[in-house]
């Protein structure tokens, strides 16, 4: 069974640096590409960007681009979401999955829920 | 790169059809057929509903369908149900070799 298991909720203040994790079983974690989505509180989705963790090709939304890092380990099955400073508006729900099929995404972590506030 | 544009919300009564449309440019779903369709209940992460336009998972009822036309997608409920009730997003492959969702749409069953 493919799963995808999420890190925690974090709670932390503006500037601070953070590192999420994704963990995934149930298949080859290197030859599937794994995205990031954020939802913020109350609204919709939005895609991040993507990782090939066979290679670590990385894509990202330009709305994102800069903003985030994301990487890989593939020793240990797992994928990371990371912020170097985060603000206020940082605060939301975040989503990793697998890509199902090449399009899409059929298989999706828990979330994270991460409140930056002072 | 805008978000794909869906209505806001639906409504619809038991065992009626809603159709939920989802328009793009021909940057994204005019130009590939990689448009897919996700439930999310509140709380709830996304589930995968249709994926390249047309096809469903396993396990997803055949009272889902998706279809495209130009740059417009849709996703059609047929046999409204309670369970239904829930938000929905489109999602599209890009130019760019990107992804972009839509702002969603509220289903409610009345």
């Amino acid at each position: 069974e493919v799963q995808l298991v999420q890190s925690g909720a974090e709670v932390k203040k503006p500037g601070e640096s953070l590192k999420i994790s994704c963990k995934g079983s149930g298949y080859s974690f290197t030859t599937y590409w794994i995205g990031w989505v954020r939802q913020m509180p109350g609204k919709g989705l939005e895609w991040m960007g993507s990782i090939y963790p066979g290679d670590s090709d990385t894509r990202y939304s330009p709305s994102f681009q800069g903003q985030v890092t994301i990487s890989a380990d593939k020793s240990i099955s797992t994928a990371y979401l990371q912020w170097s400073s985060l603000k206020a508006s940082d605060t939301a729900s975040y989503y990793c999955a697998r890509e199902f099929g090449g399009s899409s995404y059929g298989h999706w972590g828990q979330g994270t829920l991460v409140t930056v506030s002072s | 790169q805008s978000a794909l544009t869906q209505p806001a919300s639906v409504s619809g009564s038991p065992g009626q059809s809603i159709t939920i449309s989802c328009t793009g440019t021909s940057s994204d779903i005019g130009g590939y057929n990689y448009v897919s369709w996700y439930q999310q209940h509140p709380g709830k992460a996304p589930k995968l509903m249709i994926y390249d336009v047309d096809d469903r998972p396993s396990g997803v009822s055949n009272r889902f369908s998706g279809s495209k036309s130009g740059n417009t997608a849709s996703l059609t409920i047929s046999g409204l149900q309670a369970e239904d009730e829930a938000d929905y997003y489109c999602d599209s492959y890009t130019s760019i070799r990107t992804r972009v969702f839509g702002g969603g749409t509220k289903l409610t069953v009345l």
